[in-house]
């Protein structure tokens, strides 16, 4: 059974448009993550939600917006798609301590897009 | 930036020799996790070393960390062709994972 799986593996579209990425977890972590990687492969954290509640939203253009219907899914949503956004886009999900440490997280194929 | 940094940035060795990989970062952590990434795929956790350790193993993979120094290092020792891919170091804080900017390591049959 996969843990983190994301749909669609690859998005080719045209600027201007607004797609949207799926994210679905059966690991039951109550913490999910958006990671954006370009191509030089630096890795950046967008967004974390605990518990369908944002926790953590790292100065990414608002044509971005998260969706966590529940703890198990993330969606990431982006408006007026633009030529640097072609990346490949992460899923994780990763469950905190009680002492609010970050343990291992496990991530998602990616979501490689490509903006034209 | 809190954004650590791998060194070397690239590394190809041959098949049965080791491979040490570096890792320096900026901040105080709870804990520093080492990652692969395989061409093309999602990255998959290795190790995870807590600031109250100095050395892990884990089969063939063995983390030191120096908090004094905020530096770690990967080894890999016996590498197989398989062990050819990219590895990142997070630091891990009370938020979220930082990750460097990785280190691509060749394995050569």
């Amino acid at each position: 059974d996969t843990a983190v799986s994301q749909t669609p593996k690859y998005l080719v579209t045209q600027m201007g448009n607004d797609k949207s990425i799926k994210c679905e977890q059966n690991l039951g972590h109550d913490t999910m993550y958006w990671y954006k990687q370009d191509s030089k492969k630096f890795l950046k954290i967008m967004f974390s939600y605990n518990n369908k509640e944002l926790i953590i939203n790292e100065t990414v253009p608002n044509r971005f917006s998260p969706k966590s219907p529940d703890k198990a899914h993330l969606n990431l949503h982006i408006n007026s798609l633009e030529l640097g956004d072609s990346a490949v886009y992460f899923c994780a999900s990763s469950q905190i301590t009680g002492e609010g440490e970050q343990e291992t997280q496990y991530f998602g194929p990616g979501t490689r897009l490509l903006v034209l | 930036s809190q954004q650590g940094e791998e060194d070397p940035q690239a590394l190809s060795i041959q098949e049965g020799e080791n491979a040490t990989m570096n890792c320096s970062y900026k901040t105080s952590i709870n804990n520093l996790q080492w990652y692969r990434q395989n061409s093309g795929r999602g990255l998959v956790h290795l190790i995870l070393i807590r600031s109250n350790e100095r050395e892990k193993h884990s089969g063939r993979l063995r983390v030191t960390l120096d908090t004094s120094k905020k530096s770690s290092s990967l080894l890999i020792t016996a590498s197989r062709a398989a062990d050819t891919a990219s590895y990142f170091c997070a630091q891990g804080g009370s938020e979220k994972l930082v990750f460097g900017k990785g280190t691509k390591l060749t394995v050569n049959p």
